[in-house]
């Protein structure tokens, strides 16, 4: 199975300040079609995960642009520029190109 | 608008079977895959594997395999996740999730079931 492994594992920032999550996965991710199946997902207290990037960089409707996604083959990083309170979760990578499809182990982001 | 309602808490005793719903509203069901998702209290999220209600077919990551069981019901735009021989390692959160075909992403979740399993 694909192995994707996320860092750090917490992370403490300042409101207005920028955001940096790595996700390393353990084969390329870039399927047969030429497409990288590398999504991220934010999960907020209490709340269901929801869809911030899919195919790594592209933003689902409604995410701010402070969100950014980058990477290709095994590395990826989505930074959030400018954090704001509503930010604060758990960050998820989640790679949809090899069965099984597999998660990230999650980031934390506080707020400091 | 597009829902997934899933339905409520479970406590079930080891052993056991329970059989968690997620009902889809606002879009055309068979067009979309659901995905169902593990979480136990504080941890991660761990894939479980999906039903394909246009078709029934369905598919388990290997950990699951024997553990769940998909089934979708086209009529009332359900799909069913069957959790049996229950122990105390299946206590979690279980998400349903939609992902489309060209939409190759999960875009809504349901809002999540938990799941006890206690003597």
């Amino acid at each position: 199975d694909v192995v994707l492994t996320q860092t750090p594992v917490s992370l403490s920032v300042t409101l207005g300040d920028q955001a940096s999550i790595s996700c390393r996965s353990s084969q390329s991710l870039e399927y047969s079609d030429g497409y990288t199946y590398l999504e991220w997902y934010l999960q907020k207290p209490g709340q269901s995960p929801q869809l911030l990037i899919y195919e790594v960089s592209n933003r689902f409707s409604g995410v701010p642009d402070r969100f950014i996604g980058s990477g290709s083959g095994t590395d990826f990083t989505l930074k959030i520029s400018r954090v704001e309170p509503e930010d604060l979760g758990v960050y998820y990578c989640f790679q949809a190109t090899h069965d099984p499809f597999t998660f990230g182990s999650g980031t934390k982001l506080e707020i400091k | 608008q597009v829902q997934l309602q899933q339905s409520g808490a479970e406590l079930a005793k080891p052993g056991t079977s329970v059989k968690l719903s997620c009902k889809a509203s606002g879009y055309t069901f068979t067009s979309y895959y659901i995905y169902w998702v593990k979480q136990r209290p504080g941890q991660g999220l761990e894939w479980i594997g999906y039903i394909y209600p246009g078709n029934g077919g369905t598919y388990y990551s290997e950990k699951f395999k024997g553990k769940a069981t998909f089934t979708a019901d086209t009529s009332s735009s359900t799909a069913y996740m069957l959790l049996g021989s229950l122990t105390p390692e299946d206590s979690a959160y279980y998400f349903c999730a939609r992902r489309g075909y060209l939409d190759w992403y999960f875009d809504f979740w349901g809002p999540g079931t938990m799941v006890t399993v206690s003597s």
